[in-house]
């Protein structure tokens, strides 16, 4: 398949384990953030998303918590299984109706 | 298979030249967005259409431009081809017309290599 990145932080895992991707965000008037999956040679996919007013939600096997303080946003995926390899990146919309996405993080399960 | 479909799935051409490149949304969609994506900038937004009028405008070069038919399906245009356009580029559709609130389905992307 097609790399999307030859220079992004990589986070190796076992399978069964959790894992945590972390996202810093520019705009503190961001008030909408997704977190997008996309493998090798395909589009991105879509996760999870949060608003502003949340700071946690929960989906399948994915967290994704939203720290404004610190402007912070991390995904956790618990039971890390082989097919969760893929580049994960964060997205922000900064409320001028467009999104501004980060440069991603290769996540890496071993058997 | 998110639904939209795009044309070609590569593309190789030489500097200079112009090229186009189709997207297809998902069925009710009527939000187009064209992205791009490089190795060394990330995912990058271009431009959104939403029925068929321009609705948001990203890092697009002049050299680029696209349109939205009105069968919704939709046309990026580079011209002037350089070796940095090299890239991804993704289409992606959603129903409504904001990006936030709005899911996105993405597209399986065109490889363009210019030479």
């Amino acid at each position: 398949g097609e790399s999307v990145g030859l220079h992004l932080p990589t986070l190796s895992v076992q399978e069964g384990d959790n894992s945590i991707i972390n996202c810093a965000y520019s705009n503190s008037a961001s008030d909408y953030f997704i977190w997008y999956k996309q493998e090798s040679g395909k589009g991105p996919q879509f996760i999870i998303d949060i608003r502003s007013n949340m700071d946690k939600r929960q989906g399948q096997r994915v967290t994704v918590l939203l720290n404004k303080t610190v402007k912070h946003l991390s995904l956790q995926i618990a039971a890390t299984q082989p097919g969760d390899s893929a580049v994960y990146f964060c997205a922000e919309n900064s409320g001028y109706s467009t999104l501004t996405f980060g440069k991603g993080t290769m996540l890496l399960v071993s058997p | 298979d998110s639904g939209v479909t795009q044309t070609p799935k590569h593309l190789i051409t030489a500097t200079g030249q112009r090229v186009t490149l189709r997207c297809s949304p998902r069925s009710g969609d009527l939000s187009v967005y064209w992205y791009q994506q490089s190795l060394d900038q990330g995912l990058q937004f271009l431009i959104q259409y939403y029925n068929g009028e321009e609705r948001a405008k990203g890092n697009i070069l002049e050299r680029f431009s696209a349109q939205q038919f009105p069968d919704l399906h939709s046309e990026l245009n580079l011209s002037s081809l350089e070796l940095g356009d090299s890239a991804l580029y993704f289409c992606a559709s959603s129903e409504g017309p904001g990006q936030a609130y709005n899911e996105q389905f993405f597209g399986p992307g065109t490889r363009l290599t210019v030479l």
